[in-house]
């Protein structure tokens, strides 16, 4: 049952440059969205949220949008850095089911110096 | 900042055995959350928590698995006889109301023998 996929599990990108890490959905029903980080032995970090009646969100260098017609969300960074490599995971949720986030496989970013 | 901790780290255990594990949420959040990762897997959800019942659950939380909040600070997840496919990180998660993010904990390594 994969309703929230990530299917590039892994990005390498250079320093400076932008990093696009991409998600898709097959639930119509998701309405809220967010993209977590994680490190190794460390649990997902929240970084950025997107309510459904929105297609973009923007928190310094990171910005999320959303096509909700494509079933589709990105997340943008930059410029990247070296501290942004980390495993991106996706998630989403939804009103009927508040509570409970259905989570992405996860994009492992590598940036280089 | 405010975090989520979880106790222990590690946690190796005999298959058959009991085991608790312990997080201490945010203290003004009021919905609590399990989580788990299987090696390789996606981050799948467990249950909810609120007003010191059970909001949802996954069917993968079955009668072998039960939540408490025995005091104010404590939200404990504990698996009564243990399965080797129960091996995973645990994480822990808190929000304050159920439409606002989740945060989440540094998680619990679990190793059944």
């Amino acid at each position: 049952d994969q309703q929230v996929k990530q299917n590039s599990p892994s990005l390498s990108v250079q320093e400076g440059r932008i990093s696009i890490l991409n998600c898709d959905y097959t639930n119509s029903m998701f309405d809220y969205f967010l993209w977590y980080k994680k490190y190794p032995a460390e649990g997902p970090t929240f970084l950025i949220s997107i309510s459904s009646i929105k297609d973009k969100n923007e928190d310094g260098r990171f910005t999320v949008f959303l096509n909700k017609s494509a079933k589709h969300l990105s997340l943008h960074i930059v410029p990247s850095q070296p501290g942004d490599s980390a495993v991106y995971f996706c998630a989403a949720i939804w009103s009927g089911s508040a509570r409970q986030l259905t989570f992405g496989s996860g994009t492992q970013l590598t940036v280089l110096p | 900042e405010p975090e989520v901790t979880q106790t222990p780290s590690h946690q190796v255990t005999q298959m058959g055995q009991e085991v608790i594990l312990r997080c201490v949420p945010i203290s003004n959040h009021l919905y609590f959350y399990w989580y788990r990762q299987i090696l390789g897997q996606k981050v799948e959800f467990l249950v909810s928590f609120y007003n010191n019942e059970i909001s949802e659950k996954s069917e993968i939380f079955d009668d072998q698995f039960s939540v408490e909040r025995p005091d104010g600070s404590n939200f404990t997840l504990k698996i009564r006889s243990t399965k080797l496919e129960d091996s995973a990180m645990y994480f822990c998660a808190s929000s304050v109301g159920s439409q606002e993010t989740q945060y989440f904990g540094p998680g619990t390594r679990l190793l059944v023998l």
